[in-house]
């Protein structure tokens, strides 16, 4: 069936490292790809999205690029800061005949120290 | 400001009780969801509705029931034969049932606890 797989946390780097979350996924057809962020005690925010293949989806210096090929869509930023410190859980969009949900990885925690 | 607020933010449950988790939106939003979260495990699906009196059972129904009575409530409750139920529970909508904007909208959750 359709399922998503995260690397494992939880991440600690330093202020203005490099970051990279792996995301796989396994799915009919190519479905639409998704990063949610969770910061402490709240509920889950849409970071970014990508629609088809080589589509490339960016927030707030975040960015994935959907990659068919090898059925990822990996999260990176270039510089992170204290306030990117929270879990970040994959997506992707599944339709049946009745509608779509979203089957969700199972987070990945990061954190960052100053 | 439009969005969904779940009540209470925490809910201890005693043995054999049952408890229910309030959701409401004001997002005129049709699709409602509920996800439990476990540490390690990510979100699991419980139940969603994508109509007013009508529901479905997700990947891990056994030991909840919801209700959708009103297009802007869908209450979750948490009966006895939930054997584990100390969790994060977090409610989310869309504006339509095939989630044509490909967005979830999610509360701020619910942290129950077993006594």
């Amino acid at each position: 069936g359709d399922s998503v797989t995260q690397m494992e946390g939880p991440v600690t780097l330093s202020e203005e490292a490099f970051l990279t979350i792996n995301c796989t996924y396994t799915a009919t057809g190519y479905p639409s790809l998704f990063w949610y962020v969770q910061y402490p005690g709240e509920g889950l925010q849409l970071l970014l999205k990508a629609t088809k293949a080589d589509d490339k989806g960016s927030n707030k210096g975040f960015e994935a690029t959907y990659r068919k090929e090898t059925t990822s869509f990996h999260l990176e930023k270039g510089s992170v800061q204290v306030s990117d410190s929270a879990v970040y859980f994959c997506a992707l969009k599944v339709i049946y005949n009745q509608g779509g949900k979203l089957i969700f990885g199972q987070g990945t925690e990061l954190s960052v120290k100053p | 400001d439009g969005g969904i607020t779940q009540s209470p933010k925490y809910l201890f449950r005693k043995e054999g009780q049952n408890v229910t988790l309030s959701c409401e939106q004001n997002l005129n939003h049709d699709a409602m969801y509920w996800y439990r979260q476990d540490p390690g495990q990510g979100l699991r699906l419980i139940y969603y509705s994508q109509i007013v009196n009508d529901f479905q059972k997700g990947d891990i129904a056994e030991g909840y029931s919801v209700s959708r009575e009103k297009k802007e409530s869908f209450p979750l409750t948490v009966t006895s034969a939930q054997k584990n139920p100390t969790a994060f529970y977090l409610c989310a909508s869309s504006i339509d049932q095939r989630l044509t904007n490909e967005k979830l909208f999610f509360g701020s959750g619910t942290q129950l606890s077993v006594l």
